[in-house]
């Protein structure tokens, strides 16, 4: 079972590229989320879906895209990096009712130069 | 707005004696809490939860209690242990139909042996 799986591990972009970090679940979870951690902000959450083709925006939406077409992969998109992107991401799978709990990927360490 | 704050940056202990970790919140929606624990190039794990409508929960050597009153809620670690030397974050989340979990900045516990 492997849980989240996050792809890439590492990426160094420059200002202004696009890319799109992977996220795929197999515990079929309805929640996904993508979290940024950054040194004392602790984790942010970027966006949030609760179904395949429902998504809504977190705490820090701004220059991120979403979409949710399978219950398996929610896919994060930047469209034009910028130096301020530069963080850890964490994509996560969460459970639903009143046990809830969130399972976490390895993360993604983005460097935007 | 940080809905879930970490006041401590980081906590230092002796191994065998209590930590003890704090979390405040200002969101009185939140319907749970939840703690996790987070090792240097891994994601977060779960570690323990407690409904708003309980004030203690106890997992083996770990205890959260909530006080809603005060919008605080804490985790002890007894006996504290060098292998429970991370970042622990605290969230909070809402039973309705969302999966949104919102964080706190972490607290870094180191324990010496």
């Amino acid at each position: 079972n492997a849980g989240v799986t996050q792809t890439p591990k590492f990426q160094v972009l420059k200002t202004g590229q696009s890319m799109t970090l992977q996220c795929a679940q197999d515990m079929n979870h309805e929640y996904m989320s993508w979290y940024r951690q950054d040194p004392g902000m602790g984790l942010r959450l970027i966006h949030y879906s609760v179904g395949a083709g429902i998504t809504d925006q977190g705490e820090v939406p701004n220059g991120y895209n979403v979409s949710r077409s399978t219950t398996e992969d929610f896919p994060l998109r930047l469209l034009s990096a910028a130096p301020s992107q530069t963080s850890v991401y964490f994509c996560a799978s969460i459970t639903r009712g009143l046990g809830t709990e969130a399972f976490f990927g390895q993360g993604t360490r983005l460097t935007v130069v | 707005d940080q809905q879930v704050k970490q006041n401590s940056p980081s906590l230092s202990v002796q191994e065998g004696r209590i930590s003890i970790l704090n979390c405040d919140y200002t969101n009185s929606m939140f319907d749970y809490f939840l703690w996790y624990k987070k090792y240097p190039a891994e994601g977060p794990t779960f570690l323990i939860s407690i409904s708003s409508i309980k004030d203690k929960n106890e997992d083996g050597r770990f205890t959260v209690f909530l006080n809603k009153s005060a919008k605080h809620l804490s985790l002890h670690i007894v006996p504290s242990q060098p292998g429970d030397s991370a970042v622990y974050f605290c969230a909070g989340g809402f039973s309705g139909n969302t999966g949104k979990l919102i964080f706190g900045q972490g607290t870094t516990l180191q324990v010496k042996p």
